[in-house]
């Protein structure tokens, strides 16, 4: 079985700092993604990474990929209070019966104060 | 086009009733996902299908939970003699085949009294 470990499980912040949200298993994935939900909706997928030590940038958001596809990281700069919700990283199964299934992490709850 | 749907989008039951929870994928996507998802935590695979079969059914909790699609459509979850512990929000999720990327219903909130 893939666990999936993300820290921490809530962040509460003022507008304009910044942050790190971190995943990380023992296990290899073949990529990661990183999906934010909203209360009563289901998660939107926010970028996903493949390469070992790939950095992926959205706007304020930074997602890096550790060398060993193992572990994950998602900064965010500047925080605004629209970037609250509920931050989950998610890693697609690399082979065996794990193959292509999505294994999350328990969540990040990112609460931006103005 | 339209997105995944899911009904009802609340449910409450009563201890050891029966639930049909309900997911219309997009069209043409040949996946199916469900997932379980508890309060403020993360998603739990509960069951794939691709087409109208079940290749990985190895998240589903116990015997009371099963679940059937028609097609390459609708989907139904159900579970049976429903327990307190089974209170969570059901998500499904749909993709053009499986490996590719998910998109994501609204949910279920069920809540079992």
């Amino acid at each position: 079985t893939q666990l999936l470990e993300q820290s921490p499980q809530f962040l509460s912040i003022q507008e304009g700092e910044n942050l790190t949200v971190y995943c990380n298993s023992s296990s290899v994935f073949s990529s990661l993604q990183w999906y934010r939900q909203e209360p009563g909706e289901g998660p939107v997928l926010l970028v996903t990474v493949v390469t070992g030590g790939e950095v992926k940038k959205l706007k304020r958001l930074t997602f890096q990929f550790g060398d060993a596809r193992k572990d994950s990281s998602l900064h965010i700069t500047a925080a605004q209070p629209g970037d609250t919700g509920l931050y989950l990283c998610a890693g697609v199964g690399a082979g065996g019966t794990s193959y292509g299934k999505l294994t999350f992490g328990q969540g990040t709850i990112l609460t931006v104060h103005p | 086009g339209a997105g995944v749907s899911q009904s009802p989008s609340n449910k409450v039951t009563e201890k050891g009733k029966d639930v049909e929870l309900r997911c219309d994928p997009i069209s043409g996507h040949t996946a199916l996902y469900w997932y379980r998802q508890r309060l403020g935590q993360g998603l739990e695979f509960l069951i794939y299908f691709q087409g109208n079969s079940a290749p990985d059914k190895s998240g589903l909790p116990s015997d009371r939970f099963s679940a059937e699609r028609t097609g390459e459509s609708v989907s139904t979850l159900t579970i049976q003699r429903t327990q307190q512990e089974d209170s969570a929000v059901y998500l499904c999720a749909s993709s053009l085949w499986y490996t590719d990327e998910q998109f994501f219903g609204p949910g279920t909130r069920l809540t079992v009294l």
